[in-house]
């Protein structure tokens, strides 16, 4: 099983709809993230938390909003998707362990098309 | 926000030639990370690089951080086509907080 699993991995919705896309992992790390992936843009930072108090926003966070349930939960939500929201979300976990090398652990993405 | 401009976008070379992937900005990240990006999969860590200057092999990929911790750069040597991918670079802001470039997708062709 995946130490860091998303759902939905596809998801196709209409204009103004809610849309909440689910990340768990089971790595234990403290450190959560959300990414939108679109061509030619790489990466680009949405919202992260270091810890379940503890939120707080990245390069696009307008439009979004997250909800940290857990230190192994971190969920996205999208109050009124627009057409522009359509892209690749990721979801990573980062660990602050002593020696870690900060490296990011990604899900396998959720596919969001807002129609 | 500091921004990582890659170069180049794409990529399309034979089995056995050697690339050069390049990751830029006009900022000083405390560290940078290499990724790469298969189909239908999330990005997985190649390397980390701290030390300005320092460079790092991993077989025949070797990764480069600039003196000044600015830019840094992928070599290829004898490229081959299970190194096809999304090559991304990762500059981190602070502690933790990495942000990514803009990607290099690598194709090669056997």
């Amino acid at each position: 099983d995946a130490d860091v699993t998303q759902t939905p991995r596809n998801r196709i919705t209409k204009t103004g709809k809610r849309i909440m896309l689910e990340c768990s992992q089971t790595k234990g790390h403290d450190r959560m993230y959300w990414y939108r992936q679109d061509p030619g843009l790489g990466l680009r930072l949405i919202y992260y938390s270091f810890d379940v108090k503890d939120i707080n926003k990245g390069e696009i966070s307008d439009g979004y909003s997250v909800s940290r349930q857990a230190q192994a939960k971190f969920s996205l939500s999208l109050e009124s998707a627009i057409p522009n929201q359509t892209a690749l979300y990721f979801c990573a976990t980062s660990d602050t362990g002593q020696g870690n090398t900060g490296e990011l652990f990604f899900g396998e993405g959720s596919r969001l098309t807002v129609l | 926000t500091q921004l990582l401009e890659q170069s180049p976008q794409f990529l399309s070379i034979q089995e056995g030639e050697n690339l050069t992937v390049y990751c830029n900005s006009s900022s000083v990240f405390s560290s940078l990370q290499w990724y790469r990006q298969e189909p239908g999969e999330g990005p997985v860590l190649l390397v980390t690089v701290v030390t300005g200057g320092e460079v790092k092999k991993l077989k025949r990929l070797t990764f480069q951080f600039g003196d000044a911790r600015k830019d840094s750069s992928l070599h290829i040597t004898a490229a081959q086509p299970g190194d096809t991918g999304l090559y991304l670079c990762a500059g981190a802001e602070g502690t933790y907080k990495y942000i990514f470039g803009t990607g290099t997708r690598l194709k090669v062709l056997a």
